[in-house]
């Protein structure tokens, strides 16, 4: 059955502190990975797909990169507003989703 | 930009009640979603929908089911609410093919007393 694993559960870090999240994942036969940021209240938002090992995307602070077991979130410079929940997530058999518990990052000013 | 409507920020409704949650996309995509979300277990999929009346289950369908009679409208129904269904629900939407980003409303928090 198809897994998806993020940790840490949750990560505490100072303005300006770098670090990076993990997502690991076990698929038969990636069909591309996805990023998405929730922030408390409201809906998961799409940010990133990465389709193959190797890729990288960009936005603003945010680098996603992937490998052929797993992917991470690296968070340059954050700011406060960078805080939310990150999901990754894979696609299944069908046209769905199965989505990792997300990683609950605050940044701290 | 693709916008997924939810009828309902904050719901509350008594044990037993049938309880109705819709959903709206203006995006003309096929595929539409209905997950919930509970803090340590992230996003389980209850139900999914390909096509107008085309209704499929997701991992978690028991005590709930689903209306799609208009390919923007996705409706979940709680036949007969019980507490354990108190969570965030949330309904998404996407194109077909299995490379496409879901597309997601701002939830419904659901509580059931």
């Amino acid at each position: 059955e198809d897994q998806v694993t993020q940790s840490p559960e949750a990560l505490r870090l100072q303005e300006g502190e770098s670090s990076s999240l993990n997502c690991s994942y076990t698929v038969s036969g990636l069909r591309g990975l996805f990023w998405y940021r929730q922030d408390p209240g409201k809906g998961p938002e799409f940010l990133f797909t990465l389709y193959s090992a190797g890729e990288e995307k960009e936005k603003e602070r945010l680098k996603a990169t992937l490998t052929k077991k797993e992917s991470f979130l690296h968070i340059t410079a954050p700011k406060p507003e960078d805080s939310a929940t990150y999901l990754c997530a894979v696609p299944r058999g069908g046209n769905d989703m199965r989505f990792g518990a997300g990683t609950r990052l605050t940044v701290k000013p | 930009d693709v916008k997924v409507t939810q009828s309902s920020r904050y719901l509350v409704k008594r044990t037993g009640e049938k309880v109705f949650l819709e959903c709206v996309q203006d995006m003309d995509h096929e595929n539409m979603f209905w997950y919930r979300q509970d803090p340590g277990l992230g996003l389980r999929l209850i139900y999914f929908s390909y096509d107008v009346k085309m209704k499929e289950k997701g991992d978690i369908p028991e005590g709930y089911s689903v209306s799609r009679e208009k390919k923007e409208r996705f409706s979940l129904i709680l036949e007969s609410a019980s507490t354990n269904q108190t969570s965030m629900y949330l309904c998404a939407s996407s194109t077909p093919g299995q490379s496409q980003p879901q597309h997601f409303g701002d939830g419904t928090r659901l509580s059931i007393l």
